[in-house]
């Protein structure tokens, strides 16, 4: 079984300012690591994964998250912010059973934007 | 490429009705898709998975017969909410699996509002 914490439910933050979103996980088996966001009344788009390689991995929209396995964490960050980035971030694992194999997600982080 | 879609975005419907939400790969197969049912403000919460071709998997406490779901095609796969109740009001996604990718990631729909009157 597996399991996605993600620590804090909302972060405020100024605009132009650093952001970090914090993910942590467990499982038995090796993992992939999704980081999605969603704007209000939409579905999700993927932001940026990891599957395997490079444990630092660049998305869209300028964030980047890096993959640590010794302290099973994937936290989502982003040097600068900006009011377009004020939306529901949510981390997901999957494990490497097959195509069948699900996403489980966090409860997900509100990021809060603000001049 | 892999675009989903979703159909209707929203609906209204009286208690007791039946409503079908359709969920398409535009541009791939998706041997697998998955439908999640989100609350406000809280997280997806995996409904089921659909293979083309064959019963959908149920996750525990979801009732089979009250959300039917079927995946006809590569390409389609659609949720029937039937006898809804106004507890049954929520927000809809169905994601899809490319077949072709070996990454398990899914892409997802824009979502349906149901609203039960």
């Amino acid at each position: 079984a597996q399991s996605v914490t993600q620590l804090d439910s909302q972060v405020p933050v100024f605009e132009e300012a650093p952001v970090e979103l914090r993910c942590n996980y467990s499982s038995s088996v090796s993992v992939y690591l999704f980081w999605y966001v969603q704007y209000p009344n939409q579905g999700l788009q993927l932001l940026l994964k990891y599957l395997s390689g490079s444990t630092l991995v660049k998305g869209i929209n300028g964030f980047e998250a890096e993959f640590n396995k010794s302290q099973t964490s994937f936290h989502l960050r982003k040097p600068s912010v900006h009011i377009s980035d004020t939306a529901e971030y949510f981390c997901a694992v999957s494990d490497f059973a097959g195509t069948a194999s699900k996403l489980t997600f966090g409860t997900g982080t509100r990021l809060q934007v603000t001049l | 490429g892999a675009v989903v879609s979703q159909h209707p975005s929203r609906v209204i419907c009286k208690s007791g009705t039946s409503v079908k939400i359709e969920c398409r790969s535009l541009d791939f197969q998706a041997t697998t898709m998955f439908w999640y049912r989100q609350f406000p403000k809280q997280s997806l919460m995996l409904m089921a998975t659909s293979n083309e071709g064959s019963k959908a998997t149920y996750e525990q406490g979801v009732e089979k017969d009250k959300f039917l779901i079927n995946h006809a095609s590569l390409t389609l796969s659609t949720l029937t909410v039937t006898s809804a109740h106004p507890e049954d009001s929520s927000f809809y996604i169905c994601s899809a699996r490319d077949a072709k990718r070996g990454s398990n990631e899914q892409f997802f729909g824009p979502g349906t509002r149901l609203t039960v009157l």
